[in-house]
């Protein structure tokens, strides 16, 4: 079954740190365009990163500096680290597959994990 | 960045009616080298991820009834349930992914009249 399984998120204070994981199965996360979008409690979908088959990775401007996409091929996974987090983080996280080289859309959507950035 | 509207905000349609929301990109998502409009809709149910609807502007995904269709080119879209069912109460979000950075539209809200 093709499916992206969110964790890692949770309360944090600002200022902090949170690794977010997304395990792939039924498809090869190396492979694809990998995404991570947010939507903050009752408002709509902003996307925050994405990396790409070759590597490569691209931030929007709101988090640009303090967060970092990554893989790790051999388990399949994609993370997003959140450094320096503030209120406005606050946040259900998904990743999803960006289908780039067919439908060129996010095809797949985890679940998300809820990130609280408070005091 | 492509700045994406839609609209309306919300729409409340009886029952078997023609629902329409409309979306529209502060720049062309047509891609001329190959024809293609680089927008996408989605469906998103309260406590659920967005579905993905429709991609390349109008080619329904595999799975989604056919009363969901998209139309429209260059900056000017939309998406039509052409006979709404209670089950189509949800957000609808359109995607443009003309450029690598990708943006949402603010979302429409559908209820049942």
């Amino acid at each position: 079954e093709v499916q992206l399984v969110e964790s890692g998120g949770g309360l944090v204070q600002p200022g902090g740190s949170l690794r977010l994981s997304c395990a792939a199965s039924g498809f090869t996360v190396s492979s694809n365009y990998m995404s991570w979008v947010r939507q903050a409690p009752g408002k709509g979908l902003e996307w925050v990163s994405v990396i790409y088959s070759g590597g490569s990775t691209y931030y929007a401007d709101s988090v640009k500096g303090r967060f970092t996409i990554s893989r790790h091929n051999s388990k399949n996974t994609l993370y997003l680290q959140m450094n320096s987090l503030r209120a406005e983080d606050t946040a259900v996280y998904y990743c999803a597959r960006d289908d780039y080289g067919d439908k060129g859309a996010f095809d797949i959507w985890g679940q998300g994990t809820m990130v609280t950035v408070s005091s | 960045d492509i700045v994406m509207t839609q609209s309306p905000d919300s729409l409340a349609v009886s029952l078997g009616e023609r629902a329409t929301i409309n979306c529209k990109s502060s720049q062309s998502v047509l891609y001329s080298s190959n024809n293609k409009n680089y927008l996408a809709w989605y469906q998103q149910k309260p406590g659920q991820p967005p579905k993905l609807l429709i991609y390349w502007a109008s080619t329904r995904e595999s799975g989604v009834p056919d009363r969901f269709s998209g139309s429209g080119s260059g900056t000017d879209f939309t998406l039509t349930i052409s006979s709404l069912q209670a089950e189509d109460v949800a957000v609808y979000y359109c995607q443009q992914y003309y450029t690598g950075r990708v943006t949402f539209g603010p979302g429409t809200k559908v209820d049942i009249k």
